[in-house]
């Protein structure tokens, strides 16, 4: 079956350093979304990629989606410490209205 | 934004006992959700798709007859796990696309805890 990994599995960085987390799916997506869920709290939307080779932008927040449509990535510039939380990507592939979540990237932010 | 309401947040069961778990779309009509399992610092097992009026459609490995689906209108769906035995100690959490406002969104109730002893 459809499988969507993301590395890294955990990152810890000092606030106002960059992070990146990347999102590998082993099929050709429909589209990708990004979520961010809260410790203790549910995940919340943050984007959608549709196009092949997109790049969205939302404030420090950069989000990429390859030009194979296989692979995504989130990038924040500058964290701050209420970046904390874990990032989930969610793919979609064509003929169905299914996310299969991504394996998630846990972000800590050290002030 | 669309509001999903899930309820209960958090139940404590005995085993042997079923649990149902309601999730509601609160402002818009949802003829789609879905059910995800989420266990401690791991991500979202997709468990079933929930369409109002319909069968449920499982993943695999899912046993149907242990969380049964129930989507009898465009605003609710349950989740019922029967039987429950400690192994189904999660984090269950739903999941609602509104049509109407922009199909590919998700929007996530805010999950329900349930322990069973």
């Amino acid at each position: 079956g459809q499988q969507v990994m993301q590395i890294p599995q955990y990152q810890h960085v000092q606030e106002g350093e960059d992070f990146t987390t990347y999102c590998n799916s082993s099929t050709t997506l429909s589209n990708i979304q990004w979520y961010k869920q809260r410790p203790g709290g549910h995940p919340v939307f943050l984007i959608q990629l549709v196009k092949s080779g997109e790049v969205k932008k939302q404030k420090r927040l950069t989000f990429q989606f390859g030009e194979a449509k296989k692979n995504s990535s989130l990038h924040i510039t500058a964290t701050q410490t209420t970046d904390v939380g874990t990032y989930f990507c969610a793919a979609r592939t064509s003929g169905t209205y299914k996310y299969i979540f991504g394996t998630g990237t846990r972000l800590k932010v050290l002030a | 934004g669309a509001v999903v309401s899930q309820h209960p947040s958090r139940v404590i069961c005995k085993s042997g006992t079923s649990v149902k778990i309601e999730c509601r779309s609160l402002d818009f009509q949802a003829t789609t959700m879905f059910w995800y399992r989420q266990f401690p610092k791991k991500s979202l097992m997709l468990m079933a798709t929930s369409n109002e009026g319909s069968k449920a459609t499982y993943e695999q490995g899912v046993e149907k007859d242990k969380f049964l689906i129930n989507h009898a209108s465009l605003t609710l769906s349950t989740l019922t796990v029967t039987s429950a035995h400690p192994e189904d100690s999660s984090f269950y959490i739903c999941s609602a696309r509104d049509i109407s406002l922009d199909r590919e969104k998700l929007f996530f109730g805010s999950g329900t805890q349930l322990s069973v002893l």
